[in-house]
């Protein structure tokens, strides 16, 4: 079982491009969220869907956009990359009661912005 | 909103000793989850123990036990017979019971299990 899948696992950008990272889950989750992870701040949200089609802002939304197209994928997309964004993101998906409320993470993405 | 604090940046532990995290919160509500994640140097995040805030007995893994208080919004995690694959990042994390499943992080705790 592949469980929670992100790609890529490191990525080095220049201030102003744009990427897009891909989540995928193969455990039929409902929930999927996209966290960041700096040095001393712990994880915090950026966005989150709880079924295909939706999504909504988490606590950190700023710059940042998703989609989710099919229950099995959860876009981040960064439309103009800045420094800031240098982070490890986490994506996770979470099954609600079927597996008792346990969020289930990939294995994050290294971004660097120069 | 939710806030989950956990007041040790930084312990150190003996291998085979006993350690225990410690970690409280702030909520309204009266059923929710509570859960530890470790995070070794791999980065990958493991769920290491579940709580939920309805059952007054505290949860254990192996090694790992709780002693939840709910009264006192108090989460602690303690770690029996330390090793050193024990040595990571833990994060305390809170979860309200309904609705879209969102996980409010502590800052963590590093842990460091020495030989």
């Amino acid at each position: 079982n592949a469980g929670v899948t992100q790609t890529p696992k490191f990525r080095v950008l220049k201030t102003g491009q744009s990427m897009t990272l891909l989540c995928a889950q193969d455990m039929n989750h409902e929930y999927m969220y996209w966290y960041r992870q700096d040095p001393g701040m712990g994880l915090r949200l950026i966005h989150y869907s709880v079924g295909e089609g939706t999504t909504a802002k988490g606590e950190v939304p700023d710059g940042y956009n998703v989609s989710r197209l099919k229950k099995q994928n959860f876009l981040l997309g960064l439309e103009s990359a800045a420094p800031s964004q240098t982070s490890v993101y986490f994506c996770a998906s979470d099954g609600g009661r079927t597996s008792k409320n346990i969020q289930y993470f990939g294995a994050g993405t290294r971004l660097s912005v120069l | 909103a939710q806030t989950v604090t956990q007041s040790q940046p930084e312990m150190s532990v003996q291998e085979a000793e006993t350690v225990t995290l410690s970690c409280t919160y702030d909520t309204s509500e009266s059923n929710y989850y509570l859960f530890w994640y470790k995070q070794p140097p791999s980065r990958q995040m493991i769920l290491v123990i579940r709580q939920e805030a309805y059952k007054q007995q505290n949860a254990t893994e192996n090694r790992f036990s709780v002693n939840f208080q709910k009264a006192a919004k108090s989460f602690s995690l303690k770690i029996s017979d330390s090793q050193l694959g024990d040595t990571a990042m833990y994060f305390c994390a809170f979860m309200s019971q309904g609705g879209s499943e969102k996980l409010v992080f502590g800052k963590g705790t590093k842990l460091t299990v020495n030989p």
